[in-house]
């Protein structure tokens, strides 16, 4: 079944910003929005945001989601270390009656 | 402590059967969805399926790759969910994570730590 579609991985500088998008469709994403998760080595998942730019409590600032049409986007600003892990978005596909994940982008802090 | 704890997983020969469970801590899963997640080792997530609450009266919906051979249940007496798993394949082989949707989230917002499940012969 079809799934969202981000980019392997992202590079980013200490201290820089970095944007990762995820691209679905009207079933999806354009419809439903999008969430994100995080995810460090050896690690289960943690939701950053939902409903395309919700925090849940205890998320820092420096997280922000956003989407425009069928892409969602997650913006990680003041970069630290402990950024650096994999990351997901997930949207409930109401065509195909499931839900759908990105294959996840690994985010590294250089 | 909000807490999910998977535990049934182990190895299995392909064809073979296996039920994980969910118990869940400082959460009540009785008006809550579950899902189950699943991640092959080096791969992305995958949704498995997911189970509403009783009094949400939806039958349980499943990936295409795992529909009439893996069945989510719950219950809510124990505070736990299941899943149960038949005709397994070694493509199953994987980390499963069972995860809740507590009060005002629309998206699985509780995760467990995962429990290994092995399909070899």
């Amino acid at each position: 079944q079809a799934g969202l579609t981000q980019p392997p991985s992202v590079s980013k500088g200490l201290r820089q910003a970095a944007t990762l998008t995820c691209t679905g469709n009207s079933d999806n994403i354009g419809n439903q929005g999008a969430a994100w998760l995080q995810q460090h080595q050896g690690h289960p998942p943690k939701l950053l945001s939902y409903r395309n730019d919700n925090r849940p409590s205890g998320i820092s600032e420096r997280f922000s989601a956003s989407r425009s049409g069928n892409t969602a986007s997650l913006t990680i600003t003041g970069l630290q270390p402990e950024d650096e892990a994999d990351y997901y978005c997930s949207a409930w596909d109401s065509s195909l009656d499931v839900w759908v994940f990105g294959g996840g982008t690994k985010l590294t802090v250089l | 402590e909000v807490q999910l704890v998977e535990s049934g997983g182990g190895l299995v020969q392909p064809g073979g059967s296996l039920k994980l469970s969910c118990a869940a801590s400082g959460f009540t899963l009785s008006g809550s969805a579950m899902h189950w997640v699943r991640q092959a080792s080096g791969k992305g997530l995958e949704w498995v399926g997911r189970i509403r609450s009783k009094a949400d009266n939806h039958p349980a919906l499943y990936a295409a790759s795992v529909k009439g051979r893996f069945t989510i249940s719950r219950d809510d007496s124990k505070n736990t969910a299941y899943l149960q798993m038949n005709s397994l394949k070694t493509e199953d082989t994987a980390i499963y994570y069972c995860a809740g949707v507590s009060d005002g989230f629309d998206v699985f917002n509780i995760w467990g730590q995962g429990t290994m499940v092995t399909v070899s012969s």
